[in-house]
């Protein structure tokens, strides 16, 4: 069983729509809980990143945690075309910039026009 | 703006070649990282760099070795190119300290291995 799991995907949802993208995993001591979004022929680049449980709110998006069910959230409201790109989770113990961070597979995500 | 370089974003070997894939920051960061990503897998850690000269083995190390003689730069060597070594590589540098610190990635090097 993979440490972080996260759905492949293609997610392809109408402009406008609510994106809901999700990841579980088993690692009990993660803490430190991340977002990155890669656009097509980029490297990952950091979204949202929280701590703990609870939700963090930046703009459309919003990073939600829930460490009882082992399970964390980011939703996209108002979702754009630019929005379409691959959004991978991260998870580490020790923190956000360093070497026991723990990646999902990524989601991929079309917004239509 | 911050900055991760990558020498190459294509690059074609034939089996047993040797290859070197480098990787430039410009952020002053301590740690750097080698990642490849294939579909279905995500991101798996090759091996991190936390100073300079050091280095320490990540999830699939094999078949690879890395040097970081300068802060800045850390170059990935692959000793004898094989075919299932074809995938996307990415490097990331951040920095020790804050637990806020994240990670920022190059543009990637897509390697073919023939």
């Amino acid at each position: 069983q993979k440490e972080v799991e996260q759905d492949p995907g293609p997610l392809s949802v109408p402009e406008g729509a609510i994106v809901s993208l999700n990841c579980t995993y088993s690692n009990s001591a993660f803490q430190y809980f991340m977002w990155y979004r890669q656009y097509s022929r980029k490297g990952p680049e950091l979204l949202m990143y929280t701590y703990s449980s609870g939700n963090k709110e930046d703009g459309r998006f919003t990073a939600q945690v829930d460490k009882s069910s082992k399970y964390i959230s980011l939703f996209i409201r108002d979702s754009q075309p630019s929005d379409s790109a691959t959004y991978l989770c991260a998870m580490s113990p020790l923190g956000a910039g360093g070497f026991k961070t723990i990646f999902g597979a990524g989601t991929r995500l079309f917004v239509k026009a | 703006d911050v900055k991760v370089t990558q020498s190459s974003r294509y690059l074609v070997k034939r089996t047993g070649e040797k290859v070197f894939l480098e990787c430039v920051q410009d952020m002053d960061h301590e740690n750097m990282f080698w990642y490849r990503q294939d579909p279905g897998l995500g991101l798996r850690l090759i091996y991190f760099s936390y100073d300079v000269k050091m280095k320490e083995k990540g999830d699939i190390p094999e078949g690879y070795s890395v040097s970081r003689e300068k802060k800045e730069r850390f170059s990935l060597i692959l000793e004898s190119a094989s075919t299932n070594q074809t995938s996307m590589y990415l490097c990331a540098s951040s920095s020790q300290g804050s637990r806020w610190d994240t990670q920022y990635f190059g543009p990637g090097t897509r390697l073919t291995v023939l």
